[in-house]
């Protein structure tokens, strides 16, 4: 089975617009990190957000946030007031504890494209 | 920026060769991970080096090796090159403590074509 799932490969979004990027995640593990990486053309990972299974508050950091349901097993990015900056591939990852190396498991990507 | 570079940016090889790809880590960091990403999916973890030595690795073979330096910089060894090992290849490095580690920063890849 698929441990993260990215169910839209590409999404548009008017600028200025909220914008909500979808990620399922699967494990049995209790311990576990959810992360968001953004990826332009250059190739460049960036980070974005991260959620820990033990937070009780949704992560935030300016115009990202973090929808997590952990009954559903999703974490969802939800970013505001879009910018054309923000056009780039959207990745959701999760780090498990008892996984050796600290991996990050990365799901297939969303490409998000912002209209003017 | 993340502080953590790699080099060369690009490198064309042919099948049969090997090559070697290198990683600065992030100051203060003291891990540094691979990953392989092939055109249209999402990294792959090869492994993570932590203290000079392996501390993971994921499903790729042997001909797939690497090194961790006392400066926490790090190299990627790729022998017997195929062509599906075209990829842009990632490192990441962070800061473990204990069992906690932080989060990871991305280089900005090096791009392998195979031919």
């Amino acid at each position: 089975a698929q441990k993260i799932t990215q169910t839209q490969p590409g999404m548009f979004v008017q600028e200025k617009e909220a914008v909500t990027l979808d990620c399922t995640y699967d494990t049995s593990d209790p311990s576990y990190g959810l992360f968001w990486y953004k990826q332009p053309s250059s190739g460049e990972m960036i980070f974005l957000i991260y959620q820990g299974s033990y937070d009780q508050q949704n992560a935030t950091e300016g115009r990202y946030s973090l929808n997590f349901q952990k009954a559903r097993k999703s974490a969802n990015l939800v970013i505001s007031a879009s910018q054309l900056g923000d056009s780039a591939m959207y990745f959701c990852a999760m780090r498990e504890a008892n996984n050796a190396g600290n991996m990050l498991t990365f799901g297939g990507g969303t490409r998000l494209m912002v209209k003017p | 920026e993340t502080g953590v570079t790699q080099s060369p940016t690009h490198l064309i090889k042919t099948r049969g060769q090997q090559v070697t790809l290198r990683c600065s880590s992030q100051s203060g960091h003291n891990t540094v991970s691979w990953y392989q990403q092939a055109l249209g999916q999402g990294p792959q973890f090869i492994f993570q080096y932590y203290r000079e030595e392996e501390n993971g690795r994921g499903n790729f073979p042997p001909r797939f090796s690497g090194l961790q330096f006392p400066n926490y910089s790090s190299e990627l060894n790729v022998n017997a090159l195929e062509l599906d090992d075209s990829a842009l290849y990632l490192c990441a490095s962070s800061l473990l403590t204990g069992r906690r580690q932080e989060t990871q920063y991305f280089g900005p890849g090096t791009r392998l074509l195979v031919l």
